[in-house]
C-alpha cells in the first residue's frame, strides 16, 4: 500500500463547479498535512496547510480526518486556472521529510 | 516566500557523462535540503536528504554513488548524475525550509530537466 494515496482523475469540471478531492495515508503519525499545486512541468508551490480543525482560504477548505486518516480538499466556483495537479503531501517526522501523494489532476472547462 | 533557485533549468547530455545540478537558497540559510526526482506522470520521489557539513542520507534504492551529493555551504547543495544514462532522465527538484518555528513549508527549486540521449 502507497504511503500517500490519491485518486489520479482527471477530474474534468466545468468553469463554477464545485470538486472535492481525498487523499488517504497510512502512517497514522503522521504530523503535518499540506496540499500542494503543480502546474505541468513546473515545481510543487504550496496552495495550502491542512488543520485538524479544518481551515479555508478564499475559495479553498481543507479538512483532516486523522481518525479516517484521510484529508481533503473542496474547490468552490473553480476556475480555468485552478487546472492543474493537486498533491497531498503528509510529513511523517520533525526531520521535514516530505512524501507526496501520486497526484490528482483537475481540468477546469469553460 | 523564501527563494531556493535551481541551475541549469534544462539540460541535454550524452550517454555515460556527468551532470551537475545546483540547488541554492537565496535568502536564508538551509542546513538540511532535499533532493526529488519526477518521472513523468508520476510524483516526487524523494531521494535523499542533504546535510551541511555531513553525507546526505539516501533514500532506499537510490544508489549514493551514481547520486553524488554535496551540502558544502547553508546555501548550496550540488546533485552530481555520474554516467548518466538515458533512464536517468527525469525532472530533478530540490526542496528547502528556512530555519526557525515560522516556516512549516518546504519551498521548491524550479526543478531541472535531465534527458540523457
Amino acid at each position: 500500500r502507497k504511503e500517500v494515496e490519491q485518486d489520479p482523475g482527471p477530474f474534468n469540471v466545468p468553469e463554477g463547479a464545485t470538486v472535492a478531492f481525498n487523499c488517504t495515508y497510512s502512517n497514522s503519525a503522521s504530523q503535518s498535512f499540506f496540499w500542494y499545486r503543480q502546474d505541468c512541468r513546473k515545481e510543487p508551490k504550496l496552495l495550502m496547510s491542512v488543520y485538524s480543525s479544518g481551515n479555508e482560504d478564499g475559495r479553498f477548505t481543507a479538512q483532516l480526518n486523522r481518525a479516517s486518516q484521510y484529508i481533503s480538499l473542496l474547490i468552490r466556483d473553480s476556475k480555468l486556472s485552478d487546472s492543474a495537479t493537486y498533491l497531498c503531501v503528509v510529513n511523517n517526522n520533525a526531520g521535514n521529510m516530505l512524501t507526496f501523494g501520486g497526484g490528482t489532476r483537475l481540468m477546469v472547462k469553460p | 516566500g523564501a527563494v531556493v533557485s535551481q541551475h541549469p533549468s534544462r539540460v541535454i547530455c550524452k550517454s555515460g557523462t556527468s551532470v551537475k545540478i545546483e540547488c541554492r537558497s537565496l535568502d536564508f540559510q538551509a542546513t538540511t535540503m532535499f533532493w526529488y526526482r519526477q518521472f513523468p506522470k508520476k510524483s516526487l520521489m524523494l531521494m535523499a536528504t542533504s546535510n551541511e557539513g555531513s553525507k546526505a542520507t539516501y533514500e532506499q534504492g537510490v544508489e549514493k554513488d551514481k547520486f553524488l551529493i554535496n551540502h558544502a555551504s547553508l546555501t548550496l547543495s550540488t546533485l552530481t548524475v555520474t554516467s548518466a544514462h538515458p533512464e536517468d532522465s527525469s525532472f530533478y527538484i530540490c526542496s528547502a525550509r528556512p530555519p526557525g518555528q515560522g516556516y512549516n513549508e518546504q519551498f521548491f527549486g524550479p526543478g531541472t530537466r535531465l534527458t540523457v540521449l
